[in-house]
């Protein structure tokens, strides 16, 4: 069975620091997604990894993909409080199903 | 934005009811999901569909049932509503599979409260 744990689950932060949320996944995978969730709101797609060793960038965000370690990373820069949001990873599941399965989110508040 | 919406966007009903969900989308994308949201469990699967009349369950299809007579709605049906079906439901499409990326695009979510 596939499993996606993402760690933390909570996450409060100052502004203006540095941190990462980490995404596990339990099966060999080299499709992994990042979405931003608002309070009250609908899902928004952050990064779309797509082979080992993508790296993507997006203003303070950066995410990476490790395939091997069946690892994803979410590295947030200087961090602002219009970052705080639930962030999700989600894996494509075993080839040629296209049934994703989420992590349980990270929730992250970031402090003036 | 994906042109994806649902309705209705609120609902309440009683324990028993049937239960229909409909899913639009104008992008013409032959991948099409429901999801739940639950807190603690992230988002979870509940079917999708990879063409017109074709469906298949994802981790939590007990008690729910789908269909998709054309491309563009996929209809989650919840044939008798149990208060455990309380929850925000998402509706996402993707593009097809092969070289795609197959990011998938969120609708603006259902929630349904069963009393």
């Amino acid at each position: 069975e596939l499993k996606v744990e993402q760690n933390p689950l909570f996450l409060s932060m100052q502004e203006g620091k540095n941190y990462t949320i980490y995404c596990n996944y339990s099966t060999t995978s080299d499709r992994l997604y990042w979405y931003r969730q608002d309070p009250g709101k609908s899902l928004e797609s952050l990064f779309v990894l797509l082979s080992n060793g993508a790296v993507k960038q997006e203003g303070r965000l950066m995410a990476s993909l490790d395939t091997k370690a069946r690892l994803s990373t979410l590295h947030i820069t200087a961090a602002v409080h219009d970052l705080s949001a639930t962030y999700f990873c989600a894996v494509d599941g075993t080839s040629g199903t296209y049934k994703y399965i989420f992590g349980t989110g990270t929730r992250l508040k970031v402090l003036a | 934005d994906a042109g994806i919406t649902q309705s209705p966007r609120h609902k309440v009903t009683e324990t028993g009811t049937p239960v229909t969900l409909r899913c639009h989308q104008t992008e013409n994308h032959r991948y099409m999901y429901w999801y739940r949201q639950d807190p603690g469990h992230g988002l979870r699967l509940i079917h999708y569909s990879y063409g017109v009349k074709d469906t298949d369950k994802g981790e939590v299809s007990d008690g729910y049932s789908v269909s998709r007579s054309k491309t563009e709605d996929f209809l989650l049906t919840l044939e008798s509503a149990t208060s455990s079906q309380t929850s925000v439901y998402f509706c996402a499409i993707s593009s097809s599979g092969g070289a795609g990326n197959n990011e998938q695009f969120f609708g603006p979510g259902t929630r349904l409260t069963v009393l």
